[in-house]
Order: structure tokens, then C-alpha cells, then sequence
């Protein structure tokens, strides 16, 4: 099956600096890759996503770059608040071919100190 | 617009024994897809549906399976049940359709196993 790596597994930052979370990826047939944010005992919950035909997507205070040359994908929070601290977890798709299965990272924990 | 449901929420079983968690998907969506979450090895795939065919399956051994209902619920079911089958999980529903197919979760079905 496609490996996901993410990195890093932990990560923690004084609030209001930025947060970047990296993952990288093995099938090159990959062209969906989502974010998902999990708080404790919560499901998780899509903060952002991008195509293969895009390199880059912001929403507010999030944004994710996409490399397909080099297979990796970049979380980006600025900013960040204490609401930002969860797991995030990065997955990739084919979404094709009756393949629309994701493949999770592991998950990176992201506290945010006050 | 409701969400995705799944129970039961909680439930204990022992080593042996059977258990069947149910998924109902967003109205309208016609894929539901369900993971695995330990906290060892993640988000873990295990299967797919797409109006009441399963489009795709995980590595899971044949003890785990699932079927679909032409409402679109869903069901897995879990016979001879071990101790590591203790996880958290989830069912995901989308549209099933590519360039559209976001997958929304249900809060999990958390499983022990005694």
C-alpha cells in the first residue's frame, strides 16, 4: 500500500509563532492530499485540502504546499492559537480507478504554549 | 444537515466473541469507507463501499468485514474477536465521486477487547 511519512511526530510552539508539519509520499498516482485535525477524544475533522493540479492552497491561517516532483506536502499554520493544539494528520488518495481509499501519517501532536 | 452517526458509541467484548458497528453516512453520500485507530498504529484503511459493492479493502484478515445497505448505511462486523482488535473505529462517508470525494467521519465506535 502507498507510505505515508510525516514528520514531525511532535511539535510544540509558543503561540503565535508558525507550525509547518511535512509529509512525504511513495505512488506517484497520489493526487489528493487532505489534512485532518484530531482534538482529544474528537473525531477528525478536514482543516484543509489540495489537487495535484495546484502547488499551494490558503485558507486564514492555513496553507499547504504541494511538491508532485519531489512527492511531499506541507502543512503551514501561522500564527498559531491554543485552539490549534491536536494531532494532525496528513493522507494521500488516488481518487481514481475505483481507488479512493486515504492513507494516513502517523500524526504529528501540535501543542501551542500560552 | 446531520452528520455522520455511528454506534454503538462504546462497547466491550471478549476474546471470542463477535460485535457489529453500525454507520449511517451523511444524507446524499453514497461511499462510506471505514478505519481503524490504535495509537500504535494509527489510521489504519480497512474498507470501502460504493452503493452496496465494496470498491476496495485494506489488509485486514477475513475475521473483519463489512456490507452496505441501499440507504447507504453501513455495517462491519468483527467475528472471533482478539485483544488487539481493541481500537477506535471510525466510518468515513463521501459523494464516492472523484474531484469530490471528501470524506467526513463519525465520532468512532471505541471497541475493547477483554
Amino acid at each position: 500500500g502507498e507510505n505515508v511519512e510525516q514528520h514531525p511526530s511532535t511539535l510544540s510552539v509558543q503561540e503565535g509563532d508558525s507550525a509547518v508539519i511535512k509529509c512525504t509520499y511513495s505512488d506517484s498516482a497520489s493526487n489528493y492530499f487532505p489534512w485532518y485535525k484530531q482534538e482529544l477524544g474528537k473525531r477528525p475533522q478536514l482543516i484543509i485540502d489540495i489537487r495535484s493540479n495546484v502547488g499551494e492552497k490558503k485558507d486564514q491561517r492555513i496553507a499547504v504546499t504541494l511538491n508532485k516532483t519531489a512527492k511531499h506536502f506541507s502543512l503551514h499554520i501561522t500564527e498559531t492559537q491554543p485552539e490549534d493544539s491536536a494531532v494532525y494528520f496528513c493522507a494521500v488518495s488516488r481518487q481514481a480507478l475505483n481507488d479512493y481509499k486515504l492513507s494516513f501519517g502517523a500524526g504529528t501532536t501540535v501543542t501551542v504554549r500560552a | 444537515k446531520a452528520g455522520v452517526t455511528q454506534t454503538p458509541r462504546y462497547l466491550i467484548k471478549t476474546r471470542g466473541q463477535q460485535v457489529t458497528l453500525s454507520c449511517s453516512p451523511i444524507s446524499g453520500h453514497r461511499s462510506v469507507s471505514w478505519y481503524q485507530q490504535t495509537p500504535g498504529q494509527g489510521l489504519q484503511f480497512l474498507f470501502e463501499y460504493f452503493s452496496e459493492t465494496q470498491r476496495n479493502k485494506g489488509n485486514f484478515p477475513g475475521r473483519f468485514s463489512g456490507r452496505q445497505f441501499s440507504n447507504s448505511r453501513s455495517e462491519m462486523n468483527v467475528s472471533t474477536l482478539e485483544l488487539g482488535d481493541s481500537a477506535l473505529y471510525l466510518c468515513a462517508s463521501s459523494s464516492g465521486v472523484t474531484g469530490a470525494n471528501v470524506l467526513t467521519f463519525g465520532a468512532g465506535s471505541r471497541l475493547t477487547v477483554l
